[in-house]
């Protein structure tokens, strides 16, 4: 079965400093992997997506991911927080069509909110 | 860029009563979801639509529950009979194929509340 383990429900960094945002997945099969944000009364915004490509994927607004096989993780980074990063961010693992999973439905982590201080 | 577009944005409703929430998915795409989010939980699956049958759906998509496509544009989540229990935030969602690849495009979501 798969399933999307956020390792923080919240963290909080100062404007100008480095962002990480754990995520740890688990997946018989090679899955698919998003982070998405959801700013206060908004929608989830897709920031990045990794599909089997390369391994590190960038995404909007200068954050990025890495994927790791051996750890299990898709960590979410950007190295200057500003103001506006203030939101909740979910870590998001699919499985396609054909792999024995479900026909492509998102499974979503708790979520990981994060705080910029000025 | 183009968007899912989901009406209302806000709907109160008693308990009991039947509410239809309306989503416009982007318009080359073949794949449509409906997630919901309780306050303060997950982000839940509720179900997938394609070739205007449902493919998937979860076990919250009970007998209260149906979708439907009905004029090749709109994609529409029927509750017949409201509990307080289906308050929560709905997203409709929208691919160009199934899997990851493909990505999904969120509407900014339905907040239903049941009073």
């Amino acid at each position: 079965a798969q399933s999307v383990t956020q390792l923080d429900s919240h963290v909080s960094v100062s404007e100008g400093t480095p962002v990480l945002l754990r995520c740890n997945y688990s997946s018989s099969y090679s899955p698919s992997l998003f982070w998405y944000v959801q700013h206060p009364n908004k929608g989830l915004q897709l920031l990045l997506k990794y599909t089997s490509a390369a391994t590190l994927v960038k995404g909007i607004n200068g954050f990025e991911a890495e994927f790791k096989k051996s750890e299990t993780s898709f960590h979410l980074t950007k190295p200057s927080a500003h103001m506006s990063d203030a939101a909740e961010y979910f870590c998001v693992v699919s499985v396609g069509l054909g792999y024995g999973g479900s026909q492509g439905n998102l499974i979503f982590g708790k979520g990981t909110k994060l705080s910029v201080k000025p | 860029e183009p968007e899912v577009t989901q009406t209302p944005s806000h709907q109160v409703t008693q308990m009991g009563q039947e509410v239809i929430l309306r989503c416009v998915p982007i318009s080359n795409h073949l794949y449509f979801y409906w997630y919901r989010q309780i306050l303060g939980q997950k982000v839940e699956f509720l179900v997938s639509f394609y070739n205007n049958e449902i493919s998937e759906k979860s076990e919250i998509f009970d007998d209260q529950f149906s979708v439907e496509r009905p004029d090749g544009s709109n994609f529409t989540l029927k509750i017949r009979s409201t509990k307080l229990e289906d308050s929560a935030m709905y997203f409709c969602a929208s691919s160009g194929g199934t899997g990851g690849y493909y990505g999904y495009t969120f509407g900014s979501g339905t907040r239903l509340t049941v009073v």
